[in-house]
């Protein structure tokens, strides 16, 4: 079955220090997406890719990095991580939205704090 | 910029009530539209999409039209159950950047 994994499930930070997440995609999907998960805003979108080597800009990516070393791994970084950066963060991916492929595939999510 | 407007943050009903959950989006263009749902400690499920005027989309007796005019896509069901405890998200997509856009979710709370 086809699956978004990620790593780890939960997580506690220091302010100030680096946090990598990862995602990794079994979908053969060519669209991954990484969401950020407060309560009382929804999902909000951090970071996105359409293909390796290639990451675009979401709504919120101050402060957040995006890697996608091949199609199925897409990596979120926080270089210098802060309080207002704990959340819960979920990664996702799609098919082709040229095929109208456009449904999202999410993981279980990272619950990370910053301490 | 698009955007998805979910009235209700939460909703408490008992057993064989009847839901709506109501859904209102801004966007240029001809979004899809889609209802998620998410259960505690997992990612959002897709629940199901309708992708022109007046289509109804459907899965485990949830529905949704598609209505232009109104710009809305309410979730319907019948007769809920304790099991259907969830937060419900619509979202939209965006053609143009290839990105989903989801409202802030609504908290199903049904009793026994």
């Amino acid at each position: 079955e086809a699956a978004v994994t990620q790593s780890p499930r939960s997580k506690v930070a220091v302010t100030g220090g680096k946090v990598t997440l990862s995602c990794h995609q079994t979908n053969n999907h060519d669209y991954m997406y990484w969401y950020r998960q407060d309560t009382g805003h929804g999902l909000r979108l951090i970071h996105y890719s359409y293909v390796a080597d290639s990451t675009e800009k979401g709504d919120i990516p101050d402060g957040y990095k995006a890697s996608r070393p091949s199609q199925e791994n897409f990596s979120l970084i926080l270089e210098l991580a802060s309080l207002s950066q704990t959340a819960v963060y979920f990664c996702a991916s799609s098919g082709d939205w040229g095929e109208g492929q456009n449904t999202l595939y999410f993981g279980a999510g990272t619950r990370l704090s910053v301490l | 910029g698009d955007s998805v407007t979910q009235t209700e943050g939460q909703v408490a009903l008992s057993e064989e009530d009847f839901l709506t959950i109501h859904c209102n989006y801004s966007a240029s263009g001809y979004p899809a539209l889609f209802w998620y749902v998410q259960y505690p400690g997992e990612g959002p499920q897709f629940l199901f999409r309708a992708s022109r005027d007046k289509e109804k989309g459907s899965s485990r007796g949830f529905e949704a039209t598609y209505n232009k005019e109104a710009t809305s896509f309410h979730l319907q069901k019948a007769s809920v159950q304790e099991s259907d405890s969830a937060v419900y998200y619509c979202a939209l997509s965006d053609w143009d950047n290839n990105r989903i856009f989801f409202g802030d979710g609504t908290q199903l709370v049904v009793k026994p």
